[in-house]
């Protein structure tokens, strides 16, 4: 079955310190990869996608995200947190299904950065 | 930037009514899914459409429906409501299908009773 692990509920992280939240995924062939930020009462806000390339991927707010195909993963990462990151971040993949069209979601993790 | 418009936002029903969910892409895109997120869960897709044909469909009950019209709005119908109905439904558009990225609504938040 096609799955997505985010395997941390929660992190907490001080202001100013690097973040990174983490996301194994379990689809066959070559998925596209997605990070989304979810903030409360509002939608799912996109960060960036993987598709092909290169495996560090930069996206909005500073956030970047490392793919690595051997261990089907796909991190997100942010050099230095702001307490306005604090929010539920979700990691999703796109198989291919005859296009790539739906979006498979992990359970997703909250995020707290503390000052 | 213009986002993804849903209506109505809040949506309470009985058990055994019906409900029209509504949903406004971006302008120019031609793609929209449909996410049900329960409390406390993921989202979870429940179907999409590409250029007003289904293109996908995931774990949507026969007693929901859904369609594209020629303006690329899309309503989801349901009918004969369940508790379990209760979640947030997400609407998403994008430019052609095939990885674009999805942009979200905000979502039409609808509770049974």
């Amino acid at each position: 079955a096609q799955s997505v692990a985010q395997p941390e509920d929660q992190v907490n992280v001080a202001e100013g310190n690097p973040l990174t939240v983490k996301c194994t995924y379990s689809v066959s062939g070559n998925p596209y990869l997605f990070w989304y930020v979810q903030y409360p009462n509002r939608g799912l806000q996109f960060l960036l996608k993987y598709i092909t390339g290169d495996n560090l991927v930069k996206g909005s707010y500073g956030f970047e995200a490392e793919f690595n195909k051997s261990q089907t993963s796909f991190h997100l990462k942010k050099p230095s947190a702001l307490v306005s990151d604090s929010a539920l971040y979700f990691c999703a993949v796109s198989p291919f299904s005859g296009g790539y069209n739906k979006l498979i979601f992990g359970a997703g993790t909250r995020l707290a950065v503390h000052p | 930037a213009a986002g993804v418009i849903q209506s109505p936002r809040h949506l309470i029903k009985e058990k055994r009514e019906t409900a029209t969910l509504k949903c406004y892409p971006i302008p120019r895109h031609d793609t929209v899914y449909w996410y049900q997120q329960g409390p406390g869960q993921d989202p979870q897709f429940l179907i999409s459409f590409y250029e007003k044909m289904q293109s996908d469909k995931g774990s949507i009950p026969d007693r929901f429906s859904a369609q594209q019209f020629s303006d690329y709005h899309s309503e989801l119908n349901m009918s004969s409501l369940e508790l379990g109905d209760s979640a947030l439904y997400f609407c998403a558009s994008s430019l052609d299908q095939g990885g674009k990225t999805q942009y979200f609504g905000p979502g039409t938040r609808l509770l049974v009773l």
